[in-house]
């Protein structure tokens, strides 16, 4: 199996722009999750998708933050009007969920940003 | 609401030592996961382990094994006779049940703990 692929995997941007980053899970994957980590600290769950639902998000997903899983296949996650606050490193994740049981979340390399 | 600790923020030892990484977890559900991923240099997140509560056997996988304890919510992990590829930020999450209780969703992660291993 191909492993989870995040595109780019880096981005500088100045403050104020939008950024759009990209998340290729594992196929067959139903579900499709984002996380932020900052220097120092573990990963913060944004968001997640069962196929193309979104299904919770955190109340770190500030209205600047949107992200799509338009085809239940891959997803973007979209930062307008960029802060230097949101320099961090954007994870993403997939899973194979089935009722009752929780299943390995497999990462991707994440897509390192930093906004000047 | 879940919380993961991991009391240790760095750890340093030398080459063979064995060390044991510390997790403590609070969580009002009595069914969870708990799992223990590795994040080297390079930034990937790599999976290690997933326990659910129920199953509190301890696991060893070659010089890995891991010491779950209900009665104090921790689930530690021990490495025996360290290497240097084993320097990394170790990181312990939680998953609880979700909105709907069928199913299990988002992790919380610990804060890591930084392994270095000296030749």
């Amino acid at each position: 199996d191909t492993g989870v692929s995040q595109n780019p995997r880096h981005k500088i941007t100045k403050r104020g722009q939008n950024v759009t980053f990209r998340c290729d899970p594992i196929s067959e994957h139903n579900r499709l999750y984002w996380y932020r980590q900052t220097l120092g600290q573990g990963p913060e769950f944004l968001t997640y998708f069962q196929n193309e639902a979104q299904l919770e998000k955190s109340r770190l997903l500030s209205d600047r933050f949107s992200a799509e899983r338009p085809k239940g296949s891959f997803s973007t996650l979209e930062i307008q009007r960029t802060e230097q606050g949101d320099s961090a490193m954007y994870l993403c994740a997939s899973s194979l969920a089935r009722a009752y049981l929780q299943e390995t979340q497999y990462f991707g390399p994440g897509t390192r940003l930093l906004v000047l | 609401a879940q919380k993961v600790t991991q009391a240790q923020t760095e750890i340093s030892v030398v080459e063979k030592e064995d060390v044991t990484l510390d997790c403590v977890y609070e969580t009002r559900d009595t069914t969870y996961y708990l799992f223990w991923y590795k994040q080297p240099p390079s930034g990937e997140l790599v999976f290690l382990i997933r326990r659910n509560s129920f199953d509190e056997q301890n696991e060893i996988s070659g010089r890995y094994s891991w010491n779950f304890q209900k009665s104090t919510s921790s689930f530690n992990f021990t490495i025996t006779a360290s290497q240097v590829v084993d320097s990394a930020v170790y990181f312990c999450a939680l998953s609880e049940e979700d909105a709907g209780g069928t199913s299990y969703g988002k992790l919380t992660f610990g804060q890591g703990t930084i392994l270095t291993v000296h030749p």
